[in-house]
């Protein structure tokens, strides 16, 4: 079957523009998951949504970042204002459920460059 | 404190020899499993194997399996007969359903390469 996508896969803004980065989970994950990975780093977490409602926020690093998630599924993560610090890739990922015996299925990614 | 340690930042190893890729976590969660993914240089995160904090033995994957020691906090990743498709970043995780509402707890990654 299909796996998590996410569009778009490269994206170049100004700074100062807002960009929204689209998620499609796996059909009927329940849980869905954005983390931020810059250039040879690990993967820092942004937020968790668990249905349509996101039990954890703690890791958007600003109020420009915001995050939602409609009808269980599809799932927006929007930056405003950008900056050049925000340049990064964003990774998607969903898990079909909230059991710490399911893993996590991630997508491609969008590469994000401010300049 | 750090949910998830991996102490070793990069690694090299020959061809056809097994390497242990080491991760130790924190938790007070009695209930608790621990992932393993390979990240290749196209970025993509590759799921590998998964070890249950209640599972009583050693989790295996094909060439890949888990040397769990609860009472050390250690879950290393081993790879038996390395190949040169096995060079990438390798990411050890932690999900903790009742403490933190299940949050994925990563570690800052090892780099293995391998050497023809």
């Amino acid at each position: 079957g299909a796996g998590v996508s996410q569009s778009p896969s490269n994206k170049v803004t100004e700074k100062g523009k807002d960009v929204e980065l689209r998620c499609d989970p796996i059909s009927g994950h329940t849980a869905l998951y954005w983390y931020r990975q810059s250039l040879g780093q690990g993967l820092e977490f942004l937020i968790y949504f668990q249905g349509n409602s996101a039990p954890d926020k703690s890791g958007l690093p600003s109020d420009r970042f915001s995050a939602e998630r409609t009808g269980g599924s599809v799932s927006t993560l929007t930056i405003q204002r950008t900056q050049q610090e925000d340049s990064a890739v964003y990774l998607c990922a969903s898990s079909p459920t909230s059991s710490s015996t399911d893993t996590q299925y991630f997508g491609p990614g969008t590469r994000l460059t401010v300049l | 404190a750090q949910k998830i340690t991996q102490t070793q930042p990069g690694m090299f190893v020959q061809e056809k020899e097994a390497v242990t890729l080491d991760c130790t976590y924190d938790t007070s969660d009695p209930s608790y499993g621990l992932f393993w993914y390979k990240q290749p240089s196209s970025g993509e995160m590759i799921f590998l194997i998964y070890q249950g904090s209640y599972d009583q033995q050693n989790a295996t994957e094909g060439r890949y399996s888990l040397n769990f020691q609860k009472a050390r906090k250690s879950a290393n990743l081993v790879i038996s007969a390395s190949q040169l498709g096995d060079s990438a970043m390798y990411f050890c995780a932690m999900r903790e359903p009742y403490n933190t509402g299940n949050q994925f707890y990563f570690g800052t990654g090892t780099s293995l390469t391998v050497i023809p």
